[in-house]
């Protein structure tokens, strides 16, 4: 079946660093990634998609400067949170569409997700 | 905006029981729908989906079915095993909206020994 990859799975940092997630899918193309947040016991809430050789697009209340989103090639993107704060803590699940061309299923398929604790 | 809600929060089964878990979704235009499972620490696996032109799909173990006329989604899980304890999401895509996915909020299925 199709695999995403995220790393780092874990990172603390200091209070205004920044922290960069990459996201990888193993075994196929994505022209499309999304960008999830998860708090505790609550769903997943999106916060953009990225398109390969484009610019990502935003859920609205989302800061973009905030979180860079930069999706290079077909098999990765990075969302880098950036001058982090303690309310950015939270677990940070990327996902990668498969579009269905080479054989698969037109659906998405999620990363292991990244805890981010800010300290 | 338009939601996708679940009917319960939590659900407790016996092992070797059947589970059914339940979701309500309110976006008439949405034509994807696909049932989630995320471990604890975990992202969400892919279980199983179904196209709004159909009203049930099988799988190993599981079966979707879907009822467009109250727009409602349910998740059946035979003879549950421990290994399915988790937190189960429905997700919808709404037609169009190059597939991205709106979740509903969750059910803790918890399979009693």
């Amino acid at each position: 079946g199709a695999v995403v990859s995220q790393h780092p799975s874990r990172v603390i940092c200091k209070s205004g660093t920044s922290v960069k997630i990459e996201c990888r899918s193993l075994d196929f193309q994505a022209t499309t990634m999304f960008w999830y947040r998860q708090f505790p016991k609550q769903s997943l809430m999106l916060m953009a998609t990225s398109n390969e050789g484009s610019k990502a697009t935003y859920e609205q209340g989302v800061e973009k400067d905030k979180f860079l989103i930069n999706h290079a090639s077909l098999t990765l993107s990075t969302l880098t949170v950036t001058s982090a704060h303690p309310e950015d803590s939270s677990f940070y699940i990327c996902s990668a569409r498969d579009n269905g061309l080479a054989g698969g299923a037109d659906t998405q398929y999620f990363g292991p997700g990244t805890r981010l604790t800010v300290l | 905006g338009e939601n996708v809600g679940l009917h319960l929060p939590t659900l407790s089964v016996q092992e070797g029981d059947n589970s059914i878990i339940n979701c309500a979704y309110s976006n008439s235009a949405s034509d994807y729908f696909i049932w989630y499972k995320q471990e604890s620490g975990k992202g969400p696996q892919f279980i199983i989906d179904i196209r709004s032109n159909m009203d049930k799909r099988q799988g190993q173990r599981v079966t979707v079915l879907l009822n467009k006329t109250v727009k409602h989604l349910s998740l059946q899980i035979a003879a549950t095993q421990p290994g399915d304890s988790a937190v189960y999401f429905c997700a919808e895509n709404p037609s169009g909206s190059a597939r991205q996915l709106t979740f509903g909020s969750g059910t803790q299925l918890t399979v009693l020994p």
